[in-house]
């Protein structure tokens, strides 16, 4: 079935460093991608999505792009904040359920 | 928009009791799906409605757990009786269109349960 895997957290970074959060999918088909993030005592929010190969998704100067090749979809920042510290999700749909990896802690220190 | 409305947001009760979390979707969402989020499992799909109908409760771990869509505006999950094993964040997160395509599905603050 449809499957996602995402790298071990929690990834600690200095403000201003540059991220990549990596993952990779299994899944029948052409799948939506997505990232989702979920700052402490809050609900996951949408941060990006792309939904074909090649699509590049963006958004507060977050990036992912769809790769059909390696069956990847990594987040990228160029450059952190505190308050960028939160869990990242990626999820894709696929057979009417989205399916969600286990989430990578992302802790950024002044 | 308030958003997608939980209560309550945290609850504590002891083995065998009854539970029930609920949930008010975003107006003019047709679809509300109901997540279970713990350290070892991850976040998982309880189960979804459309148009208050349950469509896949796949998801939903045995028997004691139960949900319900008596309209388009307020969901419950009901668990009877709790065990310590239930104790997870709960999350309704609800979405103007399907799973299918690039459908963006907004969450709740979820429900923190603690069963002692």
């Amino acid at each position: 079935g449809n499957s996602v895997t995402q790298m071990e957290g929690p990834v600690t970074l200095s403000e201003e460093a540059f991220l990549t959060i990596n993952c990779t999918y299994t899944a029948t088909g052409y799948p939506s991608l997505f990232w989702y993030v979920q700052y402490p005592g809050e609900g996951l929010q949408l941060l990006l999505k792309a939904t074909k190969a090649d699509d590049k998704g963006s958004n507060k100067g977050f990036e992912a792009t769809y790769r059909k090749e390696t069956t990847s979809f990594h987040l990228e920042k160029g450059s952190v904040q505190v308050s960028d510290s939160a869990v990242y999700f990626c999820a894709l749909t696929g057979f009417q359920k989205l399916v969600f990896g286990t989430g990578t802690r992302l802790l950024v220190s002044p | 928009d308030a958003g997608v409305i939980q209560s309550p947001r945290h609850e504590v009760t002891e083995m065998g009791q009854e539970v029930t979390l609920r949930c008010k979707p975003i107006s003019g969402h047709d679809y509300l799906f109901w997540y279970r989020q713990t350290m070892m499992r991850g976040l998982e799909l309880l189960i979804y409605f459309n148009n208050n109908v349950p469509i896949d409760d796949s998801g939903m771990p045995e028997d004691r757990f139960s949900a319900k869509m008596p309209n388009a505006s307020f969901s419950t999950l009901k668990i009877q009786p709790s065990e310590p094993r239930d104790s997870a964040v709960y999350f309704c997160a609800s979405s103007p269109e399907g799973l299918a395509g690039d459908n963006e599905q907004f969450f709740g603050p979820g429900t923190r349960l603690t069963v002692l």
